[in-house]
This record gives structure tokens, C-alpha cells and sequence, in this order.
């Protein structure tokens, strides 16, 4: 138990579907992530909220929207996604600065959605 | 620029002999160093971290790491390897500052222990 709950854990979905990923974070910290681990590729960050406002969006494609109402919620809403999207999706989280300034902190991962496009 | 280099995609050992996982990092700053083990179909779970203070950190289940700042290393060490220790390690740099939150992976080491 990591402190950070993830669900689903198990998600199917059509191309057509629109669906939702929710992490919830038990620790207390101000800062929380979106990461997608894909066969055989090193984890990609998709987004970062610190303070409840986005501060990183490495290119994701607008069919990944996130919303972060406030610092313990975290979503992925889902919308017409593609089979190539199909991999295990992990939610963090970690205390940082007030500056946003990004710390040496350790971040700490929830159990993951696995995500299956079909 | 940072990057996390490891040595070895995959590492076989038998039960009850050490394991040793090498990880290389290159950073302008200080960096923060992390371990994480993944178990198959599991998130990933924090083994140890090193952040300035001593050089040898210990961490959960046995494992332990050493940083060694003139070689550029933080290899990953147990002195005898358990069943349960089979799943995928991954080293990683944190650099303070900046306005990104990113850690850099290296692309994992799957270990895996023979009876």
C-alpha cells in the first residue's frame, strides 16, 4: 500500500467509448503525475499538476484530458482512443515547493490501470 | 543533459546467491537517485533513494545501493537473492529545480531467480 489508489484496475474499452481513470493519494502531497508504461518503452510522463494547476504536458494527444480538482484527485478522462493507447497507466504523487519548483523528492506510484483498447 | 544508463536488460541468478544491478547516470546538477522494483502486473514500488547524505543507502527487503559520484554509478546490491525478488528494477534521476516534475528511467533490469 503505496498511499495512492488507482481504478480501475482492469479497463476495456472501444474506440468509440468514453471513460474515465481516477487515482486518489492518501500522503498529503501537493503535486501529482500521469505516467504511461507501454511494452518494451521506458515510462513516458503525460501530465503533472502541482498546487492543482498543470504545469507539464509532454504532447499527449487531446484525446487524454486530465482534470485535478483538488490536490488528492486526480482524473484521465478517455475519449476515442486508439489500440496503440493500450498500456498500463500510473498515477503519482509527491510534496514540492510552493515556488513549483520541483524538488529531489520522492514520488510515490499507484498500482497502475491497465488499459486495453480494442 | 541527464540520463540513466543500465548495464543489463535482464540478469539470472540462483536462490540464495547476491544480485548485483548496474545503473550509470549522467546529470549537470546533484541528482536525487531512486530504485523501484515492478512486480509483474503491479505499480512500481520504491526500494531505496539517495540524496547527499551517506553514500550507501539501504532500503527495503535487503537491498541496498552505493553511490559512487567518480564513477558515476548507484549499482543496486543484495547479498543473497530470494524467490520473491523476481521482477523488473529500475533506476532513476531526479534533478532538483526547473519546472519539470519528470524523472528519468533507465530501461530496466529483469531479474530473475532460478530455485
Amino acid at each position: 500500500e503505496t498511499g495512492v489508489t488507482q481504478t480501475p484496475r482492469h479497463l476495456v474499452m472501444g474506440m468509440t467509448n468514453k471513460k474515465s481513470l481516477k487515482c486518489e493519494q492518501h500522503l498529503g502531497h501537493n503535486a501529482m503525475y500521469w505516467y504511461k508504461q507501454s511494452a518494451k518503452k521506458p515510462l513516458e510522463l503525460m501530465f503533472v499538476y502541482s498546487l492543482e494547476e498543470r504545469v507539464e504536458n509532454n504532447s499527449v494527444p487531446s484525446r487524454f484530458s486530465p482534470e485535478c480538482p483538488n490536490s488528492s484527485h486526480l482524473f484521465l478522462h478517455l475519449h476515442t482512443l486508439q489500440p496503440e493507447d493500450s498500456a498500463l497507466y500510473l498515477c503519482a504523487s509527491s510534496q514540492e515547493g510552493l515556488d513549483r519548483g520541483f524538488s529531489g523528492n520522492t514520488i510515490y506510484f499507484g498500482e497502475g490501470s491497465w488499459l486495453t483498447v480494442v | 543533459a541527464q540520463s540513466v544508463t543500465q548495464l543489463d536488460s535482464h540478469v539470472s541468478v540462483s536462490e540464495g546467491t547476491p544480485v548485483l544491478l548496474r545503473c550509470n547516470y549522467s546529470s549537470s546538477y546533484s541528482p536525487s537517485l531512486f530504485w523501484y522494483v515492478q512486480h509483474p502486473n503491479k505499480g512500481l514500488q520504491l526500494l531505496l533513494k539517495y540524496t547527499s547524505a551517506a553514500t550507501l543507502v539501504k532500503g527495503i527487503n535487503g537491498f541496498e545501493a552505493e553511490f559512487k559520484k567518480s564513477e558515476t554509478s548507484f549499482h543496486l546490491t543484495k547479498p543473497s537473492a530470494h524467490m520473491s525478488d523476481a521482477a523488473e528494477y529500475f533506476c532513476v534521476v531526479r534533478i532538483r529545480g526547473g519546472s519539470q516534475g519528470n524523472l528519468i528511467f533507465g530501461k530496466g533490469t529483469k531479474l530473475s531467480v532460478k530455485p
